[in-house]
């Protein structure tokens, strides 16, 4: 249980194209869903927390017409970079929480797999 | 604030033998602590977690954590090390439930070699 999904999982685009991300949880409703970037030999920075139904809560320093969040459902959240540029170019992971306290997990964030976005 | 501090970067064993990766926090409140691991290129993966039950928190593939309050400490041990233990060990800390973000607190990271 509590597996979650990224799409796709790596990508290449030439700079100034705008890339879409997807980050699903398969067996569990997400209310809340987060996105981390990750540089290499580094720990996780989060850009943004993705709450079902309303607005992202972007991080200091994150551009939110940069990194478009929508989370339209309870298992889906997309990341858009748009205008990518070369310094764009890094591991994106996104994170779910689980919905149900009944479940045990409320506090436990789990994690996609991670796409590795090359911008060119 | 909540804070993490993972006492060591790079952590060299060889196999068979006994791991020890070191963990402190800091937390105004009851904290919920977890450690994740994550192999080259993919995500992260839940190794265990504590939150306020049993200080001994025992996890997957043999790993087990224990919670040290008067040391404000959670290091990840595991008897003996195999060869795919070899990855990156993320210490966390949960922003408090009463923020209601749900915001995770890293520590900086612990790059595990085991040696054959």
């Amino acid at each position: 249980g509590a597996v979650v999904s990224q799409h796709p999982s790596w990508v290449i685009c030439k700079s100034g194209t705008s890339v879409k991300i997807e980050c699903r949880s398969l067996d569990f409703q997400a209310t809340t869903m987060f996105w981390y970037r990750q540089f290499p030999k580094q720990s996780l920075m989060l850009m943004a927390t993705s709450n079902e139904g309303s607005k992202a809560t972007y991080e200091q320093g994150v551009e939110k017409d940069k990194f478009l969040i929508n989370h339209a459902s309870l298992t889906l959240s997309t990341l858009t970079v748009t205008s990518a540029h070369p310094e764009d170019s890094s591991f994106y992971i996104c994170s779910a929480r689980d919905r149900s306290r009944a479940s045990g997990r409320a506090d436990t964030q789990y994690f996609g797999p991670g796409t590795r976005l090359t911008v060119l | 604030a909540q804070s993490v501090t993972q006492l060591d970067s790079h952590v060299s064993v060889s196999e068979g033998t006994p791991v020890l990766l070191r963990c402190n926090y800091s937390s105004s409140y009851s904290p919920s602590l977890f450690w994740y691991v994550q192999h080259p290129n993919k995500g992260l993966q839940l190794l265990l977690k504590y939150t306020s039950a049993a200080t001994l928190v025992k996890g997957i593939n043999g790993f087990e954590a224990e919670f040290k309050k008067s040391e404000t400490s959670f290091h990840l041990t595991k008897p003996s090390a195999h060869m795919s233990d070899a990855a990156e060990y993320f210490c966390v800390v949960s922003e408090p439930r009463s923020s209601n973000t749900g915001k995770l607190i890293f520590g900086q990271g612990t790059t595990l070699q085991v040696k054959p």
